[in-house]
């Protein structure tokens, strides 16, 4: 079966400082990956999404950026974080092309202070 | 980017009660997908739907895809302390679209 990891589960990090948070899949090959964010508890707002290897698409102009270094891992950066950037953030996956459920990791509360 | 409105945005009722919630959009979606998510925890998916119509039971909870296809409702029936939560739900406007989520759905269950 599948499954799907994040670390840290949870990151306090002063203003300007720089971020990585992880994920990874197992389970499954060239899985679709995605970054989302979440703020106090409602609204998912996707940040990032990648259907292979070194293959990222970014959703909105941000302080932040992913990378895919191998087919099952994510990874999301910053080089100076701000306030805003406080949050809950999701990676979830999904098969390919035509599977349509998304199955989201446990998530990352990043407190930016 | 196409929004999906969901109601109510929260509700509070006490245990044993029914809970009703929907979905809905101007737009036509090929699928609906609804998500529990806990306090602190990644979303969970319960039901998924793929055909117009198409009602679908998860034990105690039961979701409709719309005829129209611009809506979807998600029941639950005899509440219990553990479905507090936020429901979410999805949909994709084609096949392996993006996709698109609604607000949520915050649910306190008094015992």
């Amino acid at each position: 079966s599948q499954t799907i990891h994040q670390w840290p589960a949870t990151l306090v990090q002063p203003v300007g400082s720089p971020l990585s948070l992880e994920c990874t899949v197992e389970g499954t090959s060239n899985p679709n990956l995605y970054w989302y964010r979440q703020a106090a508890g409602r609204g998912l707002q996707l940040l990032f999404y990648s259907v292979g290897i070194g293959q990222i698409s970014s959703e909105v102009p941000q302080n932040l950026s992913a990378s895919r270094p191998q087919d099952r891992q994510f990874i999301l950066s910053s080089k100076k974080l701000l306030l805003s950037d406080s949050g809950f953030y999701l990676c979830a996956w999904n098969e390919g092309v035509g599977y349509n459920e998304q199955f989201f990791g446990p998530g990352t509360r990043l407190t930016v202070l | 980017g196409q929004q999906l409105n969901q109601s109510p945005q929260s509700m509070f009722i006490q245990e044993g009660e029914d809970v009703s919630m929907n979905c809905t959009s101007s737009s036509i979606f090929n699928t609906w997908l609804w998500y529990k998510q806990d306090p602190g925890e990644g979303p969970v998916l319960l039901i998924a739907l793929y055909k117009a119509g198409e009602l679908t039971s998860n034990g105690r909870l039961t979701a409709q895809f719309g005829i129209t296809r611009k809506d979807s409702f998600l029941n639950i029936s005899a509440s219990i302390p553990s479905d507090v939560g936020i429901y979410f739900c999805a949909g994709h406007k084609t096949s392996g679209s993006r996709l698109t989520f609604g607000e949520g759905t915050q649910l306190t269950v008094n015992p």
